[in-house]
């Protein structure tokens, strides 16, 4: 079966900790994307890649980190100047990464602070 | 500056009836828009879309309406399912700039649909 597979699905970070946060796709999709959804908001866009080895911020990538090492993998780390990391997180996919396309996402990590 | 707005945060509808979720948009760079349905702790699934250049798309029991000079679109979901009872989010892209899918959501609005 193709998908997007997230894990964890709920993650806890201590005060100053960084935590990665795992994306994987066997869609063959060029594209892969990062948002963040927070209670009663819309999702809003952290990263994307359009091709391996190269990314670009979205509207909210401060205190975050991603790499693109391989088609199938688009990490994400919260670092420790996340003031507000507490959200649900869904990575996406897409063909190419044009405009237009459908995206298809993961099933989320709720990240929480301790 | 919110520039695609959901204003209905939730919608109850009785079993067999049309549900009509709305959507209003800022932008007018915004030329394609998409309806996503989403269940609690999953990600959001594509439901269906439509082009600027379209006023009307259809697709099953779903079928998306745009007032491009209202800024305003519109799902409606005939006839309505308890199954459909989830979070709908609208979300737009815009003409112009970096070509890649980056979508703009709304806030989504929950529907609950009784039997």
């Amino acid at each position: 079966d193709g998908g997007i597979t997230q894990s964890p699905k709920y993650l806890f970070r201590k005060e100053g900790q960084n935590v990665t946060l795992s994306c994987e796709q066997n869609l063959n999709h060029d594209a892969m994307y990062w948002y963040r959804q927070d209670p009663g908001q819309g999702l809003r866009l952290i990263y994307y890649s359009q091709i391996v080895n190269d990314f670009q911020k979205g509207d909210i990538a401060e205190g975050y980190s991603v790499s693109r090492e391989k088609k199938e993998s688009f990490p994400l780390t919260v670092t420790s100047a996340q003031k507000n990391p507490t959200a649900f997180y869904l990575c996406a996919s897409s063909i190419n990464g044009v405009k237009g396309e459908k995206l298809f996402f993961g099933s989320g990590t709720q990240l929480s602070v301790l | 500056d919110q520039q695609v707005k959901q204003n209905s945060p939730s919608l109850s509808v009785q079993e067999g009836r049309i549900s009509i979720l709305n959507c209003d948009y800022t932008n007018s760079m915004f030329d394609y828009f998409l309806w996503y349905k989403k269940y609690p702790a999953e990600g959001p699934t594509f439901l269906i879309s439509i082009s600027s250049i379209k006023d009307k798309n259809e697709d099953g029991r779903f079928t998306v309406f745009l007032n491009k000079s209202a800024k305003h679109l519109s799902l409606h979901i005939v006839p309505s399912q308890p199954g459909d009872s989830a979070v709908y989010f609208c979300a737009a892209s815009a003409k112009g700039g970096t070509s890649y899918g980056k979508l703009t959501f709304g806030q989504g609005t929950i529907l609950t649909v009784h039997p």
